[in-house]
């Protein structure tokens, strides 16, 4: 089955400077990417998505990029603030058979953004 | 955030105690999820439904139980056989359409044994 890792399990940063999540998928079939954002206590709340037919997309101050070849995609966000602080997941969807669109995340990076 | 609710919020368990978490969702959606969150583990996946009255296996779905007899519900039974259920339980579910991979996720529960 599909395996995503995502590096690094934590990551602090100073308000205003950028912060870059990675992950790493097994499955050459999955087509959809989700970064979700969870806060202390609080559910996962979608954030970005992409698709396998493009390359990068942009939201704001945070975008996603993906390589299909490489089998990687990434979260940057950009002038970070102390709200950004949370916990983010990737996620990559899974096709068997009749299309479950089953997520496998990874584990988790925990953002911390300083004052 | 609205339109899937899970309850309780808390829940205490005895040994030997099965136990049932609530999940509700009012956004006519077809799929529905249950994942295990433990901390440094990310989400995995207990069981999933994509339709009424049917239901598969996730990646650990050993120890716990569920039914689909209605759209709007899908709780899940934690049986006494899932010797370490002290976690936090999401439920949530998925759209159809355009759109279909999105999942929206409920409050949680949290279980804790006594």
């Amino acid at each position: 089955g599909e395996n995503v890792e995502q590096h690094p399990s934590t990551l602090s940063v100073q308000e205003g400077d950028s912060a870059v999540i990675k992950c790493t998928y097994s499955d050459s079939a999955s087509n959809y990417f989700p970064w979700y954002k969870q806060e202390l206590g609080k559910r996962p709340q979608l954030i970005i998505d992409i698709r396998s037919n493009v390359g990068e997309k942009k939201d704001q101050r945070i975008a996603v990029t993906l390589n299909k070849t490489a089998k990687h995609f990434s979260l940057h966000i950009t002038e970070t603030q102390p709200e950004d602080s949370a916990v983010y997941f990737c996620a990559a969807s899974m096709h068997s058979g009749g299309s479950n669109y089953k997520l496998t995340f990874g584990k988790g990076t925990l953002l911390t953004v300083n004052p | 955030d609205g339109g899937i609710t899970q309850s309780p919020k808390y829940l205490f368990r005895k040994e030997g105690q099965n136990v049932t978490l609530s999940c509700e969702q009012n956004l006519n959606h077809d799929a529905m999820y249950w994942y295990r969150q433990d901390p440094g583990q990310g989400l995995r996946l207990i069981y999933y439904s994509q339709i009424v009255n049917d239901f598969q296996k996730g990646d650990i779905a050993e120890g716990y139980s569920v039914s689909r007899e209605k759209k709007e519900s899908f709780p899940l039974t934690v049986t006494s056989a899932q010797k370490n259920p002290t976690a936090f339980y999401l439920c949530a579910s998925r759209t159809g359409g355009i759109a279909k991979n999105i999942q929206y996720f409920g409050a949680g529960t949290r279980l804790s044994v006594l």
